[in-house]
């Protein structure tokens, strides 16, 4: 089956802009969780969301939001976009059990 | 707080010989244990894991783990590493309740493999 599909692969965005990724799940997959991955501060959770409601948060600022749809397919969305935004998000699906998580390839996100 | 370590940053290691990368966590209770790897510009791929019984566990590529909880640690094992097993590796702790979701991570160890 196929895997967890993270679009762009790669986005270069202006400071102060905003910006959205996506993340389709594995099918059947119902969580899904993203993180930050940078050189400074590594991997980061970012959040979780279990049946289109948010179920856990990491500690990052209120300009990364996210949601998800009733097909289990996830967005986030980075307003206001500082340079240190520069990163690889990379998102994961967990299926029923909750027994592992499955990382998509990322999106690199460039900020100038 | 919760909190993963990986105290070696980068290690080389001889084509064929052992390997042995540390991994100590801390965590409120016992939580879920988790060993992935990631190639350049890839996502990250998962070795193996624990979550209660057998403190050794066997993963992928030959690698595997042992969980001590007098220390704290779950350090990944391999007798002979190949060429391949170049990358950077992540120990990874998660919440019992929600095994794959909210993941601490390791700030990774990158291995070398010389010829």
């Amino acid at each position: 089956k196929a895997g967890v599909t993270q679009t762009p692969r790669y986005l270069i965005k202006t400071r102060g802009q905003q910006v959205t990724l996506s993340c389709s799940p594995i099918s059947g997959h119902r969580s899904v969780s993203w993180y930050q991955q940078t050189p400074g501060q590594g991997l980061q959770f970012l959040f979780e969301y279990f049946s289109e409601t948010q179920r856990n948060k990491g500690n990052f600022p209120g300009r990364f939001s996210g949601r998800q749809f009733s097909n289990s397919r996830s967005e986030m969305n980075v307003s206001t976009l500082e340079l240190g935004d520069s990163a690889l998000y990379l998102c994961a699906s967990t299926g029923q059990g909750n027994t592992e998580a499955f990382f998509g390839q990322g999106t690199r996100l460039t900020v100038v | 707080a919760q909190s993963v370590t990986q105290p070696d940053i980068h290690i080389t290691v001889s084509e064929g010989a052992s390997l042995e990368l540390r991994c100590n966590y801390s965590y409120g209770a016992t939580p879920y244990l988790f060993w992935y790897v990631q190639s350049p510009g890839q996502g990250l791929q998962l070795l193996l894991k624990y979550f209660s019984g057998d403190t050794l566990v066997q993963g992928i590529k030959g690698f595997e783990a042992e969980f001590k909880r007098s220390q704290s640690s779950f350090n990944l094992r391999k007798p002979s590493v190949h060429w391949s097993d170049a990358a950077e590796y992540f120990c990874a702790v998660g919440p019992p309740n929600q095994a794959g979701t909210a993941l601490i991570f390791g700030k990774g160890t990158t291995l070398s493999v010389s010829s």
